[in-house]
């Protein structure tokens, strides 16, 4: 089975914070994702990467950046944390060619922004 | 587009009896679509599939409906079971690999 792993489950910073989200998956994934989730808003992708030192801006970038240095692990940082920006994030990871089934999401990582 | 609304719609039902949750989409070139489902504490999982060239497929309990007239999409769950309760939501995806989420329906399996 595909595991995609973010270091922390929960996290609490304070605003002006620089933040990092870690994300690490297994199974040799070209294609990795960080989106928010927040009620009622569905999942938003705010950056995504086809490939090692890659990185493409999703719906909603401000605010974020991200590092990918190795194929498994991609970063989201933020880098002066707002209070907006607390939310549950979620990385996700696929293969080149994705099929539904292909694209593994990990448990998350609820950040409270204070 | 965007969804609207700081609340998810709820769907309470009894155990036993059928779950129907709906997901309206928007645009037209999306070709495949798939539902999850995501516990309290987890990640999203999927549940099953459709390509736009299907109007209905089965699984184990679940059946997903597609009407590309309408735009709408339905996840069907037979004899909801207390382990159903979690947050169901769509996806379609376009261009092979751009995916949009809906917001998502909470379900709640009443004993």
């Amino acid at each position: 089975d595909v595991k995609v792993t973010q270091s922390s489950r929960y996290l609490v910073k304070r605003t002006g914070e620089k933040v990092f989200l870690e994300c690490v998956q297994d199974m040799d994934h070209e294609n990795m994702f960080w989106y928010r989730q927040d009620p009622g808003l569905g999942l938003r992708l705010i950056y995504f990467s086809y490939d090692v030192k890659m990185k493409e801006k999703g719906d909603i970038p401000e605010g974020y950046s991200v590092s990918r240095e190795k194929k498994e692990r991609f970063s989201l940082i933020l880098e002066s944390a707002s209070t907006n920006q607390t939310s549950m994030y979620l990385c996700a990871s696929s293969a080149s060619g994705v099929s539904a089934e292909g694209y593994t999401f990990g448990s998350g990582t609820r950040l409270t922004v204070v | 587009g965007e969804s609207v609304g700081l609340h998810l719609p709820t769907l309470s039902v009894q155990e036993g009896d059928n779950s129907i949750i709906n997901c309206a989409y928007s645009n037209s070139a999306s070709d495949y679509f798939i539902w999850y489902k995501q516990e309290s504490g987890k990640g999203p999982q999927f549940i099953i599939d459709i390509r736009s060239n299907m109007d209905k497929r089965q699984g184990q309990r679940v059946t997903v409906l597609l009407n590309k007239t309408v735009k709408h999409l339905s996840l069907q769950i037979a004899a909801t079971q207390p382990g159903d309760s979690a947050v169901y939501f769509c996806a379609e995806i376009f261009y092979g690999q751009n995916f949009v989420f809906g917001p998502g329906t909470r379900l709640s399996v009443l004993p």
